[in-house]
């Protein structure tokens, strides 16, 4: 099993669609996830980190699920500007060698008008 | 605040030519890391060091790559001979010295060997 896998997509949704990204980890031990978000031909910028409790920001919500090792990101009202591809990201700890983030190979979501 | 700081943005080069990319961290950022990035492999990473030592280089492809980082603020990654395979954009991050800190990633650097 990969440490990190991701739904495939790609995603097409209309505009002022949801859509919902899965993301599943092998290491149980992991203690910090994060969703990031990549243009076309850019780098990874964060998007939002993903607490135990689960959080919001705006039209996005994370979500983490300790008990079947899998994060979500849910996108809410869906602009076009959110065309993107989504990375998901794991730490499996704090400091030495458990500071490494792994990635998962993203979610390309395209919005249409 | 200046971000990561990459070089060169982009870079041809012909197989068995040295090459080297460049990277200047975020200031007082305690780790830097080396990824790589392709279509079939996604984002994978090289090497990452905490105070300017290597702690994990076990992404490393083989002895063609090698990473330093003679001071706090400057990293390199050196590919040694090149080859067509190691095309790819090559991703340097750094990050704070703590457990739930992100990676704040470079622009990258575009490299094609032909």
């Amino acid at each position: 099993r990969k440490e990190v896998e991701q739904d495939p997509g790609p995603f097409n949704v209309p505009e002022g669609a949801t859509v919902a990204f899965n993301c599943t980890y092998s290491n149980s031990a992991s203690q910090s996830f994060f969703w990031y978000r990549q243009d076309c031909r850019k780098e990874p910028k964060l998007l939002m980190s993903v607490y135990s409790s689960g959080n919001e920001d705006g039209r996005f919500t994370a979500q983490l699920n300790r008990a079947s090792q899998y994060i979500s990101l849910l996108i809410r009202d869906s602009k076009l500007s959110d065309s993107a591809t989504y990375l998901c990201a794991v730490r499996p700890g704090s400091g030495g060698s458990n500071y490494k983030l792994t990635f998962g190979k993203g979610t390309l979501l395209t919005v249409n008008p | 605040d200046a971000g990561v700081i990459q070089s060169p943005r982009h870079e041809v080069t012909e197989m068995g030519q040295e090459v080297t990319l460049r990277c200047k961290p975020i200031s007082g950022h305690d780790y830097l890391f080396w990824y790589r990035q392709t279509m079939m492999r996604g984002l994978e990473l090289l090497i990452y060091f905490n105070n300017n030592v290597p702690i994990d280089d076990s992404g490393m492809p083989e002895d063609r790559f090698s990473a330093k980082m003679p001071n706090a603020s400057f990293s390199t990654l050196k590919i040694q001979p090149s080859e067509p395979r190691d095309s790819a954009v090559y991703f340097c991050a750094s990050a704070r010295l703590s457990y739930n800190s992100p990676l704040h990633f470079g622009n990258g650097t575009r490299l094609t060997v032909t």
